[in-house]
């Protein structure tokens, strides 16, 4: 069956470093995937969207990489700050919907 | 423009019970979805609609659960009769697929937290 998986487990990182965020998946051939941010109480957010034929896309302190032999895309915040600590969410498309992952909880230690 | 509008934020109703949870999508945007959010399953996709139209509801988890989009500004997810195993957090998103909209992704509300007692 289908399946996306983010890091289980939460991930806590100095503020200034890189936080680095990993979204696999079985059984999928996106065309696209999304990364999304969600914070408390609030619905997501979209961030950035790269296509298959992409390995990189940047946007401000944001880079999205996608390896589709790998089946494994990653998101990069650099230079964290405490203002990005959130859930982030990965999204791959099966025809017109987007399938989620269940997320990553990253925290941004000042 | 004010994004997607749901309404109720809370909901808490008793077992049985019919609830009626509300969505506005974004003025022009020509896809709508319903989600629910749990911590143990994330989020899952109910139903979607495109130009009003439902075009999937194999998500939609049994009959107590339907959704309408009687016209392109307002949709509704009724559950009827409610459970507690339907406590949840449910988001509507709309997004324009079309013309080249996804980049844009997906704008989601703010979402509908139902507890059914």
């Amino acid at each position: 069956s289908q399946k996306i998986e983010q890091n289980s487990e939460a991930l806590n990182i100095q503020e200034g470093k890189t936080a680095t965020l990993t979204c696999n998946y079985t059984n999928y051939s996106p065309a696209y995937l999304q990364w999304y941010r969600q914070d408390p109480g609030r619905g997501p957010v979209f961030l950035l969207l790269i296509r298959e034929n992409e390995k990189e896309k940047r946007k401000e302190r944001l880079k999205v990489t996608f390896d589709t032999t790998l089946k494994q895309s990653l998101f990069h915040i650099t230079a964290s700050q405490p203002a990005d600590s959130a859930t982030y969410l990965c999204a791959l498309d099966s025809g017109n919907q987007f399938y989620f992952g269940t997320g990553t909880s990253l925290t941004v230690i000042p | 423009d004010a994004g997607v509008i749901q309404s109720p934020r809370h909901e808490v109703t008793e077992m049985g019970q019919e609830v009626t949870l509300r969505c506005k999508p974004i003025s022009g945007h020509d896809y709508l979805f319903w989600y629910r959010q749990t911590m143990m399953r994330g989020l899952e996709l109910l139903i979607y609609f495109n130009n009003n139209v439902p075009i999937d509801d194999s998500g939609m988890p049994e009959d107590r659960f339907s959704a309408k989009m009687p016209n392109a500004s307002f949709s509704t997810l009724k559950i009827q009769p409610s459970e507690p195993r339907d406590s949840a957090v449910y988001f509507c998103a709309s997004s324009l697929l079309s013309r080249g909209g996804i980049d844009y992704g997906y704008t989601f509300g703010s979402g509908t937290r139902l507890t059914v007692v």
